[in-house]
């Protein structure tokens, strides 16, 4: 079974610093990740996702997240945090293998710190 | 506009009360997925259909049922056989193949009275 962990609910930082969201999966065979984001009361929204090809992937509002097969990691990294990145984030996994199940991390609320 | 609609924003359910969340897309997309939001456990997937006429059940089926005969819609059913209702209910949808980036809505609000 395929899963998605993310080890931090809540990661705090200042504005202006680069922030780092943490995400480890497992999988069988090659996987397929996601990011999305969630403001409150509010659905999830894409921000990038690796399938194959360079290992660092550039997303929307200049988030980028980085794949280390080694590690089975796919942290979400940004150079300078926004107030408004302050949301809730969640990482994803699916594979070839059998239906394309897509499986959710518990979510790490960002916390940027004016 | 394209996108996803769900309604009702809030849904108040009493006991022993069926009550069918709505979800509409227009994306064309073949693909539609049932989740439930709860609180520090991420999303949990209900149910999922492929294409029309075809669902599958998802890890959190037991309480639930759904329909789809129109490639657009995707309604939920909770029944009364759900005894914890009580969370956030989030409908997507996506093209079908693969990788699947999903397209969310913004979800519906149950609350048992």
């Amino acid at each position: 079974a395929q899963s998605v962990a993310q080890p931090e609910d809540q990661v705090n930082v200042a504005e202006g610093n680069p922030l780092t969201v943490k995400c480890t999966y497992s999988v069988s065979g090659n996987p397929y990740l996601f990011w999305y984001v969630q403001y409150p009361n509010r659905g999830l929204q894409f921000l990038l996702k690796y399938i194959t090809g360079d290992n660092l992937v550039k997303g929307s509002y200049g988030f980028e997240a980085e794949f280390n097969k080694s590690q089975t990691s796919f942290h979400l990294k940004k150079p300078s945090a926004l107030v408004s990145d302050s949301a809730l984030y969640f990482c994803a996994v699916s594979s070839r293998e059998g239906y394309q199940k897509v499986t959710f991390g518990t979510g790490t609320k960002l916390q940027v710190i004016p | 506009d394209g996108g996803i609609t769900q309604s009702p924003k809030y849904l108040f359910r009493k006991e022993g009360q069926n009550v069918t969340l709505s979800c509409e897309q227009n994306l064309n997309h073949d693909a539609m997925y049932w989740y439930r939001q709860d609180p520090g456990q991420g999303l949990r997937l209900i149910y999922y259909s492929q294409i029309v006429n075809d669902f599958q059940k998802g890890d959190i089926a037991e309480g639930y049922s759904v329909s789809r005969e129109k490639k657009e819609s995707f309604p939920l059913t909770v029944t009364s056989a759900q005894k914890n209702p009580t969370a956030f209910y989030l409908c997507a949808s996506s093209i079908g193949r693969l990788p699947e980036t999903q397209y969310f809505g913004p979800g519906t609000r149950l609350l048992v009275l």
